[in-house]
């Protein structure tokens, strides 16, 4: 597609539930990251994938947090049993490869509320 | 593991006047990239600019320049003529040695007033 997909935009969760994010990258970019960024914070590394290497997991913050991704294709990032400090909007960015130079390109995020 | 700082967490500037935003990183690599990504209330973020480390010049994209400092590993965003839809988060970032992710500072909030 012409950008970074997300979806849902929104959503809002009981504590205790287990949800999914879906990102879709740029066809052709093998590289995707995700990344959470807390209500008036800077951007926290959580995963990374770069084609079909073993993923780059050392961001997740607990092992509730789980992602996967499909050869080149649509990523999904998993929380299991929400807790109320995952409330964040979850970011998530693809690039032509993992060379340095290249910049990401990031969906809108998905905003993610745990009540 | 690469820091990234940015000391102005808000700024404001009125529109049509110039403004700079800092930055500061430390590595001990010689040969690196720097980006300043823009993060509007829409949440998306957009890459401004981009500067490669071996460049002397600085990068330059429109009404955005930077001012690269390698030896004091300062790397400010000057926006020239600001304007309304420049309000925004910016955010300066540093690739780690891998690639495999960017280091970002805390970012600082633009206001633009009319």
């Amino acid at each position: 597609g012409a950008g970074v997909s997300q979806s849902p935009s929104n959503k809002v969760t009981e504590k205790g539930k287990d949800v999914e994010l879906r990102c879709d990258p740029i066809s052709g970019h093998t590289a995707l990251y995700w990344y959470r960024q807390r209500l008036g914070q800077g951007l926290e590394f959580l995963i990374y994938f770069q084609g079909n290497s073993a993923p780059d997991k050392s961001g997740l913050p607990s092992d509730r947090f789980s992602a996967e991704r499909t050869g080149e294709s649509v990523s999904t990032l998993t929380i299991q049993r929400t807790q109320q400090e995952d409330s964040a909007v979850y970011l998530c960015a693809s690039s032509l490869g993992n060379r340095r130079g290249y910049g990401y390109t990031f969906g809108s995020g998905t905003r993610l509320t745990v009540v | 593991a690469q820091t990234v700082t940015q000391s102005q967490p808000e700024m404001s500037v009125q529109e049509a006047e110039t403004v700079t935003l800092s930055c500061t990183y430390d590595t001990s690599e010689s040969n690196y990239y720097l980006f300043w990504y823009k993060q509007p209330p829409s949440r998306q973020m957009i890459l401004v600019i981009r500067q490669e480390a071996y460049k002397q010049q600085n990068a330059t994209e429109n009404r955005f320049s930077v001012n690269f400092q390698k030896a004091a590993k300062s790397f400010s965003l000057k926006i020239s003529d600001s304007q309304l839809g420049d309000t925004a988060m910016y955010f300066c970032a540093f690739p780690e040695t891998s690639g495999s992710r960017l280091t970002f500072g805390e970012g600082t909030q633009l206001t633009v007033n009319p």
